[in-house]
């Protein structure tokens, strides 16, 4: 039962374009996502999140919408950049406490994107 | 400040065996969640430790076990070792019990491979 989906495994942009990266996710209990960022021979790295009263959350290049109605968020990075390039992971959470599983992340199975100079 | 590290960054080891991975978690952390990436896959949740506590598990059969040292650092041990165990195992260390959004740092992971 996959909870979060990364449905694009893969996306190539031209520099200075903007990279658009979509995610949905089935439970409606998740109230907390985050987008992170892997390169090679290294662990993911937090680029951004979004708490489920919000609708936006931008944070320079990165903004990050979320539709809850559609269960569905994306990330936008613009300008696009070579340095772009390593896989996107979306993570959905829930900030429940008391049911043991604080913190535990969901993630999408990721999507690699390619920024072309 | 030193960031999540964890040892071996390689292994290979034969069906049947058993494996222990580390991890020391980021200065001030005092929580520890690990993760399971099997090829072409997104990290899956396997536990997290609080204070030396187990908190919350997922989907992994009890041959997954784990501890918390009172330092915060952490061991993931598999018993048992099966060939769909071969995966890249990352390490996540947080601030504060309980609260996702805050930043989960992770490690540059452990290349498990059983043959």
């Amino acid at each position: 039962d996959q909870q979060v989906k990364q449905n694009s495994p893969s996306l190539s942009v031209q520099e200075g374009r903007i990279s658009i990266l979509n995610c949905d996710y089935t439970n409606s209990m998740f109230d907390y996502f985050l987008w992170y960022k892997k390169y090679p021979a290294e662990g993911p790295t937090f680029l951004i999140s979004i708490s489920s009263i919000k609708d936006k959350n931008e944070d320079g290049r990165f903004t990050v919408f979320l539709n809850k109605s559609a269960k569905h968020l994306s990330l936008h990075i613009v300008p696009s950049q070579p340095g772009d390039s390593a896989v996107y992971f979306c993570a959905a959470s829930r900030r429940t406490h008391g049911s043991g599983n604080t913190g535990k992340l969901i993630f999408g199975q990721g999507t690699t994107l390619q920024v072309k100079p | 400040e030193t960031g999540v590290t964890q040892s071996p960054t390689h292994l290979i080891k034969t069906r049947g065996q058993q494996v222990t991975l580390r991890c020391s978690s980021q200065s001030g952390h005092n929580t520890v969640s690990w993760y399971q990436q099997a090829l072409g896959q997104g990290p899956q949740f396997i536990f997290q430790y609080y204070r030396e506590e187990e908190n919350g598990r997922g989907n992994f059969p009890p041959r997954f076990s784990g501890l918390q040292f009172p330092n915060y650092s952490s061991e993931l041990n598999v018993n048992a070792l099966e060939l769909d165990d071969s995966a890249l195992y990352l390490c996540a260390s947080s601030g504060s019990f309980g609260l996702a959004d805050n930043e989960q740092f992770f490690g540059p992971g452990t290349r498990l491979t059983v043959l």
